[in-house]
């Protein structure tokens, strides 16, 4: 248990629907993060966002659709996913993400298949 | 760009026996981390190295930061089935901000 919760674990979805991936941290952090983990790739980072506002935007299709309402909580939505989008998102959060060497706490990952 | 490489990306070995994984980069590193990621769990950091050469120690596991940072090995010595799992390696950009880029993972399995 690292204190970093995602919810669902499991998700399947067609290309035309529309789902939410969601993530609550209780460590007190300020700093929030989504990836993307494919096999054998390294992790990609999607998004940032330090006292909820969003200061990292990795290049990410518009399908991807980040919110952060408070330090606490990150939600990813998703919408017109492709095949390729399949994989397993992970969610952290971390004390200062300015610092080098800043510890991520990550959560168990949202597995994503895309039909 | 900065990239880290990680070497080798699988690894099957009997328990008992001793491992080393490295992880490189062509690019100084203010600092490196090593994580390890369990089978449907997320990374969870073993250990960071800040000063080039500094070795830590975490049981039977011995991490290593290059003289010149820019490298940085893992060596496990007899090696338990508790192991098994993808090791990661991590750095922050030189760019500032708040990105960590990652290493694609060696994924370790130990036989029992």
């Amino acid at each position: 248990e690292t204190g970093v919760t995602q919810t669902p674990r499991h998700l399947v979805m067609g290309m035309t629907n529309k789902k939410s991936l969601k993530c609550e941290q209780h460590l007190g952090h300020n700093a929030m993060y989504w990836y993307k983990q494919s096999a054998k790739k390294p992790l990609e980072l999607m998004f940032v966002y330090n006292f909820k506002e969003q200061t990292e935007n990795n290049s990410v299709p518009s399908r991807f659709s980040p919110e952060c309402p408070n330090s606490s909580h990150l939600f990813l939505h998703l919408h017109t996913l492709q095949p390729e989008d399949s994989a397993l998102y992970l969610c952290a959060s971390s004390q200062d993400p300015g610092a080098g060497g800043d510890t991520q706490y990550f959560g168990p990952g949202t597995r994503l298949t895309v039909l | 760009t900065q990239l880290l490489e990680q070497s080798p990306q699988f690894l099957s070995i009997q328990e008992g026996e001793n491992l080393t994984v490295y992880c490189n980069s062509s690019s100084v590193f203010s600092s490196l981390q090593w994580y390890r990621q369990e089978p449907g769990e997320g990374p969870v950091l073993l250990v960071t190295v800040v000063t080039g050469g500094e070795v830590k120690k975490l049981k039977r596991l011995t991490f290593q930061f290059g003289d010149a940072r820019k490298d940085s090995s893992l060596h496990i010595t007899a090696a338990q089935p508790g192991d098994t799992g993808l090791y990661l390696c991590a750095g922050p950009l030189n760019t500032g901000g708040f990105k960590t880029i990652f290493g694609a993972g060696t994924r370790l399995f130990v036989k029992a």
